[in-house]
C-alpha cells in the first residue's frame, strides 16, 4: 500500500523568507509524486508533479521539489515567499498516471507573515 | 479551459435525508473521482469511475453510492445522511491518456460542495 505523510499540518514563514513543506512517502513501487494547491474557497490544482524524468521538478509560481529516494521525501520548497503563496498544499502520491487513483497526505496549511 | 462544476457551493440536510450531489465535467473525461476533504486528515478517495456505468470504491465507501449514467456526470449519494458526513465534498475528473503531458496526466477539481448534515 503506498501512502504520504506530511510533517507539519501549519506553517508560518516571513514574506520574503524559505518555503519548506515536507513529504515523505511509502510505496512499495516506484512512485509518482506530486503537489497540489488549494487555495481558500476553491478547489485543488496540480503545482507539480515527479514522474521519473528528474529527480528535481520546476512547477508553477516559483515552486519546486526534489525527489529524494534514499531519504523516501519529495518536500516542496520556494526560496522567497509571497503573500499569494498563502493556501494548503498536499503531496499525493500514484503508482501509475496522476490521472488515475491518488492516495493524499493530510495538508500543510501555509501562512505568511507580512 | 478544464471546467469541473458542482452542483451547489453549500448544502444543509437533515439526519436521515437522502442527499445528491453532482458533478459535471466538460472536457469529455474518462475518470471522475469524488473525495471528501476533513481537518487533519487531508483527502479521502470515496468512489471513482473510469468510464460511463462503471465505479469503483474508494478508501471510504461505507455510507455512500454513486451513480455514473452519462460521461460527463458523476453523481454521489448518501441514502440515509448522518452527522459524521458533515464534510467537504470534491469531484475531480481526469483523462485516461497514459503520457506524461501535465495537461493529461493530472486531476482537475470542481470549487467543492460544503455539506452540513443536522
Amino acid at each position: 500500500a503506498q501512502s504520504v505523510t506530511q510533517l507539519g499540518s501549519h506553517v508560518s514563514v516571513s514574506e520574503g523568507a524559505l518555503v519548506l513543506l515536507r513529504c515523505n512517502y511509502s510505496s512499495s513501487v516506484p512512485p509518482y509524486l506530486f503537489w497540489y494547491v488549494q487555495y481558500p474557497n476553491q478547489g485543488l490544482q496540480l503545482l507539480l508533479k515527479y514522474t521519473s524524468a528528474a529527480t528535481l521538478v520546476k512547477g508553477i509560481n516559483g515552486f519546486e521539489a526534489e525527489f529524494k529516494k534514499s531519504e523516501t521525501s519529495f518536500h516542496l520548497t520556494k526560496p522567497s515567499a509571497h503573500m499569494s503563496d498563502a493556501a494548503e498544499y498536499f503531496c499525493a502520491v500514484s503508482e501509475g498516471f496522476g490521472n488515475e487513483k491518488l492516495t493524499f497526505g493530510t495538508g500543510t496549511r501555509l501562512t505568511i507573515i507580512p | 479551459d478544464v471546467k469541473v462544476t458542482q452542483s451547489s457551493r453549500y448544502l444543509v440536510k437533515r439526519t436521515g435525508e437522502k442527499v445528491f450531489l453532482e458533478c459535471v465535467q466538460d472536457m469529455d473525461h474518462e475518470n471522475m473521482f469524488w473525495y471528501r476533504q476533513d481537518p487533519g486528515l487531508g483527502l479521502r478517495l470515496i468512489y471513482f469511475s473510469y468510464d460511463v456505468k462503471m465505479k469503483e470504491k474508494g478508501d471510504i465507501p461505507e455510507g455512500y453510492s454513486v451513480s455514473r449514467e452519462k460521461k460527463e456526470r458523476f453523481s454521489l449519494i448518501l441514502e440515509s445522511a448522518s452527522t459524521n458526513q458533515t464534510s467537504m465534498y470534491l469531484c475531480a475528473s481526469s483523462s485516461n491518456l497514459r503520457d506524461r503531458d501535465t495537461s493529461t496526466d493530472t486531476q482537475y477539481f470542481g470549487p467543492g460542495t460544503r455539506l452540513t448534515v443536522l
